[in-house]
């Protein structure tokens, strides 16, 4: 079975300021997908970014992007210019696709963006 | 707004009572997922269905049901509830084809059983 740690329960960044949030799983697949999701205060879970492990190129979204570490099973956010919206839960999951490819979520980390 | 709806928003319950929560997933998807967040337990996997089939279970415990309509709807159904069956309820939903694996999430049905 996978797991999905992220050590960070909290952690805190000034507006503008760059964040990473750490995350590390354990699996014995080749083929797999990474996500970090969202939760702000509204308790939505917004997808923030995937990344195949086929892929060695770091995935991006904008002001997100991920340090895919294959061998040493480690998939870290890193936010830059932060803003007061990136305020939220952050969770790191991971996925064997497939027929049941449903998601393992870590515990989280709390973000908080202050002024 | 990820295209997934859930109803209700908010439900709150006797101990003992049953409950049906209910999914409609992004237009073309095929797949349903229901997920559980607890303040003890996190995120957690129910359960999976996939064109109206159940696909895969979770830590789905005996007293709750799923089925997928065939309109692709879903209902998820508690019953005997408990004080530690109060948690927000997801729904996500997915492609489910090739490489279009990312699962968008509904808005939740809080639950709180009294």
């Amino acid at each position: 079975a996978q797991t999905v740690t992220q050590s960070q329960p909290e952690m805190s960044v000034q507006e503008a300021e760059t964040v990473t949030l750490s995350c590390t799983y354990d699996t014995s697949e080749n083929n797999y997908y990474l996500f970090w999701y969202k939760q702000p205060p509204s308790r939505q879970m917004i997808l923030v970014i995937r990344q195949e492990a086929y892929k060695q190129q770091n995935a991006t979204e904008n002001r997100f992007s991920v340090n895919f570490q294959k061998a040493a099973k480690s998939f870290s956010l890193k936010i830059s210019d932060s803003q007061l919206g990136d305020t939220a839960m952050y969770f790191c999951a991971f996925m064997k696709p497939g027929t049941a490819s449903k998601l393992t979520f870590g515990t989280g980390t709390r973000l908080q963006v202050t002024l | 707004d990820s295209g997934v709806t859930q109803t209700p928003k908010h439900l709150i319950t006797a101990t003992g009572q049953r409950v049906t929560l209910r999914c409609s997933p992004r237009s073309g998807d095929l797949s349903v997922y229901w997920y559980q967040q607890s303040l003890d337990q996190g995120l957690q996997f129910l359960i999976h269905y996939y064109n109206g089939e159940e696909r895969a279970k979770g830590n789905i415990l005996e007293r709750f049901s799923a089925q997928q309509f065939p309109d692709l709807h879903s209902e998820l159904n508690l019953s005997s509830l408990e004080l530690g069956d109060s948690a927000l309820y997801f729904c996500a939903s997915s492609v489910a084809t090739g490489l279009h694996y990312e699962q968008y999430f509904g808005p939740g049905t809080r639950l709180t059983v009294t």
